[in-house]
């Protein structure tokens, strides 16, 4: 069964700085979809960013980009220039292709924190 | 919430009380999940649908019960509510439109989710 791991409960960074959270993920599967989340004190959950495993270009959404690294199953989101509202939990996701099986499986989060 | 309603959105019910949570979409999407989420364990998967009156079991499907006999409509149910049920509750939908050959978004989208408390 495939299962999604963030390490990292919570990190802090500074208005206008850049911080990365990370992502590894573990499948035998070749194909698929990985994403980013975000969930505001709002309880909204927000796609941020989605890479499909056979594409080697990492996905950019504006300030939001990842480093796609498929042989590590690692999938981190950078965010630059970092603001107030980007405040939240993060949360990585993987979907099945090759299965077939429209699951989504989630990490259990990263809370974000940015300081003025 | 373009498109997704769950009701209610608040419940507070008592332990050995029956509970149902609705999840309306207006998208026409083949698929459907439930979700719940908790601090510590992000989000799990509680039982999702590929279609009317096809559903399958997630990894935290006991105590749970679904059911969809219309696209639109997709109905978690609690037979007997428990402490340990005490979460927040999210819907959410994906991809295919029924009846289209197209793929779809292959994103998931989100209701607002429904909170719970099981006392």
């Amino acid at each position: 069964a495939q299962t999604v791991t963030q390490s990292q409960p919570e990190m802090s960074v500074q208005e206008a700085e850049t911080v990365t959270l990370s992502c590894t993920y573990d499948t035998s599967e070749s194909d698929y979809y990985l994403f980013w989340y975000k969930q505001p004190p709002s309880r909204q959950m927000i796609l941020v960013i989605r890479q499909e495993a056979y594409k080697q270009q990492n996905a950019t959404e504006n300030r939001f980009s990842v480093n796609f690294q498929k042989a590590a199953k690692s999938f981190s989101l950078k965010i630059s220039d970092s603001q107030l509202g980007d405040a939240a939990m993060y949360f990585c996701a993987y979907r099945s292709i090759d299965s077939g099986t429209y699951k989504y499986i989630f990490g259990t989060g990263t809370r974000l924190k940015v300081l003025a | 919430d373009a498109g997704i309603t769950q009701s209610p959105r608040h419940k507070v019910t008592e332990t050995g009380t029956p509970v149902t949570l609705r999840c309306h979409q207006t998208e026409n999407h083949r698929y459907m999940y439930w979700y719940r989420q908790d601090p510590g364990h992000g989000l799990r998967l509680i039982h999702y649908s590929y279609g009317v009156k096809d559903t399958d079991k997630g990894e935290v499907s006991d105590g749970y019960s679904v059911s969809r006999s219309k696209t639109e409509d997709f109905l978690l149910t609690l037979e007997s509510a428990t402490s340990s049920q005490t979460s927040v509750y999210f819907c959410a939908i994906s991809g295919q439109v029924m009846g289209l050959q197209s793929s779809g978004a292959n994103v998931l989208t989100f209701g607002a989710g429904s909170r719970l408390t099981v006392l």
